[in-house]
């Protein structure tokens, strides 16, 4: 099955710093790879997601990038903010037969910004 | 918020009860989702299902069991053989088929405690 690493498991910026997070897959068949957010106590949030057939999107302060041949992508947080402070999971997607999606989550990555 | 609810947040038994999360959506999505989620861990799949009056396993589903007999409704049995049940358990739903949005929509999760 597929397996997802995620670093760094924590990461600390100082506020209007850039942020980088980085995830790896094992299966060369998975083609979709979200990004969430879950912020303490409360339940996690899509903030931005990309296929396989696309190389980087953005979202105003977010990108993520993805790099097929080798494997990995990474989510990009430019000019944080206070409330950038959560913690981040990867996923990548097996890609069923027929559609839909059956994640694997990375461990997750503690952000905090410092004032 | 809304959309995908769990009951209860708390949830707390003795060792060797068997116990019943709920969780409904109103969101039309065919395709549900139960996780596990441990501290320093990611979300692990439990079980997932497709349509109605079908459901497939997960990374983690011993010790557990579903049903999915309306289409709003996912309850999730957490039962005496799962070894170590103290967990916080969320549940998601999707679309599925090909060119529908992938994201998963997660509900607020349930605390589930037993000693």
């Amino acid at each position: 099955g597929e397996n997802v690493e995620q670093h760094p498991s924590t990461l600390s910026v100082q506020e209007g710093d850039s942020a980088v997070i980085k995830c790896t897959y094992s299966d060369s068949a998975s083609n979709y790879f979200p990004w969430y957010k879950q912020e303490l106590g409360k339940r996690p949030q899509l903030i931005i997601d990309i296929r396989s057939n696309v190389g980087e999107k953005k979202d105003q302060r977010i990108a993520v990038t993805l790099n097929k041949t080798a494997k990995h992508f990474s989510l990009h947080i430019t000019e944080t903010q206070p409330e950038d402070s959560a913690v981040y999971f990867c996923a990548a997607s097996e890609g069923l037969t027929g559609g839909g999606n059956k994640l694997t989550f990375g461990t997750g990555t503690q952000l905090k910004v410092e004032l | 918020d809304g959309g995908i609810t769990q009951s209860p947040k708390y949830l707390f038994r003795k060792e060797g009860q068997n116990v019943t999360l709920s969780c409904e959506q109103n969101l039309n999505h065919d395709a549900m989702y139960w996780y596990r989620q441990d501290p320093g861990q990611g979300l692990r799949l439990i079980y997932y299902s497709q349509i109605v009056n079908d459901f497939q396993k997960g990374d983690i589903a011993e010790g557990y069991s579903v049903s999915r007999e309306k289409k709003e409704s996912f309850p999730l049995t957490v039962t005496s053989a799962q070894k170590n049940p103290t967990a916080f358990y969320l549940c998601a739903s999707s679309n599925w088929g090909q060119g529908t949005s992938y994201e998963q929509y997660f509900g607020p999760g349930t605390r589930l405690t037993v000693t």
